[in-house]
């Protein structure tokens, strides 16, 4: 389809294993977000990038995420050394725009990792 | 910093009956507001936008939300409830991060439909 697609839709991994999960947007979106959805506490954004530039949001430990955009329309996140609080659905979502013009962002289904 | 706060945890209503969803927001400037809805294995789907202009906003499967400045909220209504509804109901602001607009959420709604 032409939506927001993510896979896997589910990662286990061993504590302390780097994961990587795979986004592809909506061709043309030029905003790609990251979020992470944990019961109970809503959703938080991890990173964002624009275009080609990468752009990390602070507030999740430092260096374990990142993201990589090796294509216009994918987005990689990587996960270092996972921990178990890290256990939580990955939500992938794109926007059109990028500077402020209220475009709305189109999410995936996102991908529930469990770090055993 | 900008917060959304959706004091109902969970709600509980028969089908037909009417809903609405409270959220409350802080944030400094104008906001952009919305309302996601996300069923189980799913990602979320958007409902509904305020950007600016009328302070009543429809959206898709009857839902509608009102914007009200002077109260900091967005509350989110439907007038009768069908079972397929039942889902968790997101509220959303949009703030400026650099160059890139993100959402700030809150944690949800969990709307359950007794037939």
């Amino acid at each position: 389809g032409a939506g927001v697609s993510q896979s896997p839709r589910y990662k286990v991994a061993k504590r302390g294993r780097d994961v990587a999960l795979r986004c592809d947007s909506i061709s043309g979106h030029v905003t790609l977000y990251w979020y992470r959805q944990t019961l109970g506490q809503g959703s938080e954004v991890l990173t964002y990038s624009q275009s080609d530039a990468q752009r990390d949001k602070s507030g999740r430990p430092s260096g374990r995420f990142s993201a990589e955009r090796p294509e216009r329309s994918v987005s990689t996140l990587k996960i270092q050394r996972t921990e178990q609080g890290d256990s939580a659905v990955y939500l992938c979502a794109s926007s059109f725009g990028g500077v402020d013009d209220g475009q709305p962002q189109h999410f995936g289904d996102g991908t529930r990792l469990s770090i055993l | 910093a900008q917060s959304v706060t959706q004091p109902d945890i969970h709600i509980t209503v028969s089908e037909g009956a009417s809903l609405e969803l409270r959220c409350n927001y802080s944030y400094g400037a104008t906001p952009y507001l919305f309302w996601y809805v996300q069923s189980p294995g799913q990602g979320l789907q958007l409902l509904l936008k305020y950007f600016s202009g009328d302070t009543l906003v429809q959206g898709i499967k009857g839902f509608e939300a009102e914007f009200k400045r002077s109260q900091s909220s967005f509350n989110l209504r439907k007038p009768s409830v069908h079972w397929s509804d039942a889902a968790e109901y997101f509220c959303a602001v949009g703030t400026l991060s650099g160059s890139a607009r993100q959402l700030t959420f809150g944690s949800g709604t969990q709307l359950t439909v007794l037939p």
